[in-house]
Order: structure tokens, then sequence, then C-alpha cells
């Protein structure tokens, strides 16, 4: 099994410009995870899916961000317009359903916004 | 309100001390919690998964323990290595279905050879 995949795993963008990162969990794995780190507020999660639904946007910060699943494999999260304050790592996690399974986090990926 | 403390925040060690590592929370209706080592610019790899209703698990030099009615949780590193540096975080997994996890600050571990 190849984990959970992320791309790209860096992007340096220009302020207002739009971003879009890709996540594809392991295969079996019915939830998926969006999270973001810096190094002020640690692991923030923005958003997960459950077969595919959104269940909890909750954490997303603004509207300027997005989230789909248009199928069991793949994921984005668009950040439109981008702010240097979006400079984050972002992480997708995936995990089978049920409450006793655990995380497999993909590498991540390093968004700068200058 | 699930918070969830790790200490210490960084700890130093020479190479071969055994450690302990530190994680409580203050909700004790979890599901689970995982331990997760990130190296400096990678992601999170899991190291050990305990339920609510074990007591620990272990693997390789690893050791992690689950008192669920305290709120504590260690981890247990013996015969610790350089390759060992990293940070470890805890994640308390609770809420309906288990989608509500929290994760600790970290403990940034150095080993020195």
């Amino acid at each position: 099994d190849a984990g959970v995949i992320q791309s790209p795993r860096h992007e340096v963008t220009e302020m207002g410009q739009e971003v879009t990162l890709r996540c594809k969990p392991i295969s079996g794995h019915n939830s998926l995870f969006w999270y973001r780190q810096t190094m002020m507020r640690g692991l923030e999660l923005l958003i997960y899916f459950n077969n595919n639904v959104p269940i909890d946007d909750s954490g997303m910060p603004e509207d300027r961000f997005s989230a789909k699943m248009p199928n069991a494999s793949f994921s984005t999260l668009k950040i439109q317009p981008s702010e240097p304050r979006d400079s984050a790592v972002y992480f997708c996690a995936s995990r089978e359903t049920g409450a006793n399974y655990g995380y497999t986090f993909g590498s991540g990926t390093r968004l700068t916004v200058v | 309100k699930q918070e969830v403390t790790q200490i210490p925040a960084a700890l130093s060690v020479p190479e071969g001390e055994n450690l302990v590592l530190n994680c409580s929370f203050t909700d004790s209706a979890i599901y689970n919690l995982q331990w997760f080592r990130q190296d400096p610019g990678k992601g999170l790899t899991s190291l050990l998964l305990i339920q609510s209703s074990q007591r620990e698990q272990t693997s390789g030099r690893l050791n992690a323990s689950l008192d669920k009615s305290s709120g504590r949780s260690t981890l247990y590193i013996a015969a610790s290595q350089p390759g060992d540096s990293a940070t470890y975080l805890c994640a308390v997994n609770g809420g309906t279905g288990g989608f509500k996890t929290i994760f600790g600050a970290g403990t940034r571990l150095f080993v020195k050879a």
C-alpha cells in the first residue's frame, strides 16, 4: 500500500492566486480528514468526510476555503483567493470508518503564500 | 471540551537512556489514543494505537500505557537512540463516531550520541 498520497509536496504562490491541494486516501479507508499545521496553532482539523460526504467543516477558517471529495479515491482542498496567513503545512489523513481505527497521515503539502 | 497536554515540551537525553513522555487529557470519554512521531518537515507516522479498553500496547522498544480514568497516557522509549530524535504527538479520539480528535502540542525529543 502506498499510503496516503498528497500533491504537491511544496507550493509557493502569490497572494490572491487560487491554490488546489490534492489527496488520495488509502483504498478501503472511508473517512478522510484535512488538517493544517502551524507553529502557533499546532494541528487543526479543517474538515472531514465520511463515505465521500462532508460531515463537519466547522474548522474551515473562511469561505475562501473549500473541499470536495468527488469519489472514494480523491479529495481536494482549494483556497481562493490565497493570503499570506494561509501559509502552513496541510495534511490529509484517512482511516477506516469506525471509532476504533487510527489515522494514517500523508506527507503533507507545505504552502507558502507570498 | 477536551484538552490534551503533553509534558515535557522538550527533552534532551543521552543515548541509551530510557525515557517517558506524558500525555494527559481532560475528558475520559474517549475511543482510543494514538501516538505519532513527526520528523522535521515530514508527516506524522503512527507509532501505537491504544483502545479505551486496553491498558497498554507495545511495539519494539516502545510501550504506550493508558489510564482512562485518570486521563493519562505515557509513551515509554527503551534504550533511546539518536534516530529517535523527533517530535512525539498524542491524539485523543472522542466525540460521536470518534471523529473528534484532539492533538497535543507534542514533545520534542533530542537524543545525543
